[in-house]
């Protein structure tokens, strides 16, 4: 079992640019989720997937998020024109689809606008 | 409304036992969680209670759940200075099924 894998570990970028995150999960677990983390704070729930179908979205997720799932198996996010605001880790999990299984985490991508 | 709480920060001496609380608000919990961050890295799943039950252990991890009061709380037995870390209580709701309520986290120190 490899885990949960995030790639870049780090990622350093001038407001306005665009980032992708990419996200591996445990294999065969089916639902995928994204988390964003500031400073001092637990994990925010920005959307999920099970499969390759994207079924809940926060409203954290402005119109410059975008997330895929395409094959259902790892997940890209998408930040567009970014804004310092957005500096924070972004977290990945996976779980299976049976109620309430317990999320395992990556260890996520730090972001950093400059 | 989801709203889960934690005290900032505990320190405790090598040996003694640690005890961090969390309260939460939204009585449709079915399950609550701990996990541990370390620094710089993502959460560990340290154990989790369904609602339906008072109490779980696992080595050195109890997990007490008082639903009336909506408390919850972790102690660990025997600390290491390797427990060092902050630690999440989170919740998921009846029929979500999906995402995760944290609360801000409490900085667990471990002094020699």
């Amino acid at each position: 079992d490899t885990g949960v894998s995030q790639d870049p570990r780090h990622k350093i970028t001038k407001r306005g640019q665009n980032v992708t995150f990419r996200c591996d999960p445990i294999s065969e677990h089916n639902r995928l989720y994204w988390y964003r983390q500031t400073l001092g704070q637990g994990p925010e729930f920005l959307t999920y997937f099970q499969n390759e179908a994207q079924l809940e979205k926060s409203r954290l997720l402005s119109d410059r998020f975008s997330a895929e799932r395409p094959k259902g198996s790892f997940s890209t996010l998408e930040i567009q024109h970014t804004e310092q605001g957005d500096s924070a880790m972004y977290l990945c999990a996976s779980s299976t689809a049976q109620m309430n299984q317990p999320q395992h985490f990556g260890d996520g991508t730090r972001l950093s606008i400059l | 409304g989801e709203d889960v709480e934690q005290s900032l920060f505990l320190s405790v001496r090598e040996g003694d036992s640690s005890v961090i609380n969390c309260t939460y608000t939204d009585s449709s919990s079915t399950y609550l969680y701990w996990y541990k961050q370390e620094p710089g890295a993502g959460l560990q799943l340290l154990t989790y209670i369904f609602s339906n039950m008072d109490m779980k252990q696992d080595q050195r991890l109890t997990v007490l759940l008082n639903k009336k009061d909506k408390h919850l709380s972790l102690r660990i037995a025997d600390t290491q200075t390797g427990d060092s870390a902050i630690y999440f209580c989170a919740e998921s709701l009846t029929g979500t099924a999906s995402k995760l309520t944290f609360g801000t986290g409490t900085r667990l120190q471990v002094t020699l």
